[in-house]
């Protein structure tokens, strides 16, 4: 069975710019969530897809918007990006809604300039 | 306001002893607790978990203690391997979907 898998592995955009980050789920999984771990801290959660509609939302401004596709995988899109949107962006799937048995991908470094 | 802390940030400890990681909470409504284990370069690892209902779990070398009324969890890893060295996340669940971490601490196991 695959994992979770998150494209680009790293990526550098400028100030202002718009970002799309990827994902798909692991195999048999219906729900991701998206986190953000800035450097020296812990995943803060952003939000959870299920069934392609938003199921709950972190403490994070709505230029961070997500999509879910038919096939479960994911996008996470950032607007206007700003400084401290610098960090590792993690994916987790998982096949209910609950928190438990998540699995992770191994996220995707963005750095804003 | 950190709803879950590590105040730990790091930990060295001996290979064969005992490792013991810590973890605060604030809030009381957490009904879940998760360790997750991270190596660089990789997404986070599911290690172990404990309802807010028991005051133990354990897997192997694992274990979770869970003190409630302290608002406090802790990890214990015996006996300490070298492929143990990670930073290990403490993670609370609310009502729902989100999972709330701790900073993490750095374990590291001298051989």
């Amino acid at each position: 069975e695959t994992g979770v898998t998150q494209s680009p592995t790293h990526l550098i955009k400028t100030r202002g710019q718009q970002v799309t980050l990827r994902c798909s789920s692991q195999s048999g999984h219906n729900t991701v969530s998206w986190y953000q771990q800035a450097l020296g801290q812990g995943p803060q959660f952003i939000f959870q897809y299920y069934r392609e509609e938003e199921n709950g939302r972190g403490n994070f401004p709505p230029r961070f918007s997500g999509l879910q596709f038919p096939n479960y995988s994911s996008e996470l899109n950032v607007n206007a990006l700003e400084l401290d949107d610098s960090a590792l962006y993690l994916c987790a799937s998982s096949s209910t809604q609950g928190a438990y048995g998540y699995t992770f991908g191994s996220g995707t470094r963005l750095t804003v300039v | 306001d950190q709803q879950v802390k590590q105040n730990s940030p790091s930990l060295s400890v001996q290979e064969g002893r005992i490792s013991i990681l810590n973890c605060d909470y604030t809030n009381s409504m957490f009904d879940y607790f998760l360790w997750y284990k991270k190596y660089p370069a990789e997404g986070p690892t599911f290690l172990i978990s404990i309802s807010s209902i028991k005051d133990k779990n354990e897997d192997g070398r694992f274990t979770v203690f869970l003190n409630k009324s302290a608002k406090h969890l802790s990890l214990h890893i015996v006996p300490s391997q070298p492929g143990d060295s990670a930073v290990y996340f403490c993670a609370a669940k609310e009502y729902g979907n989100k999972l709330v971490f701790g900073a993490g601490t750095i374990l590291r196991v001298k051989s």
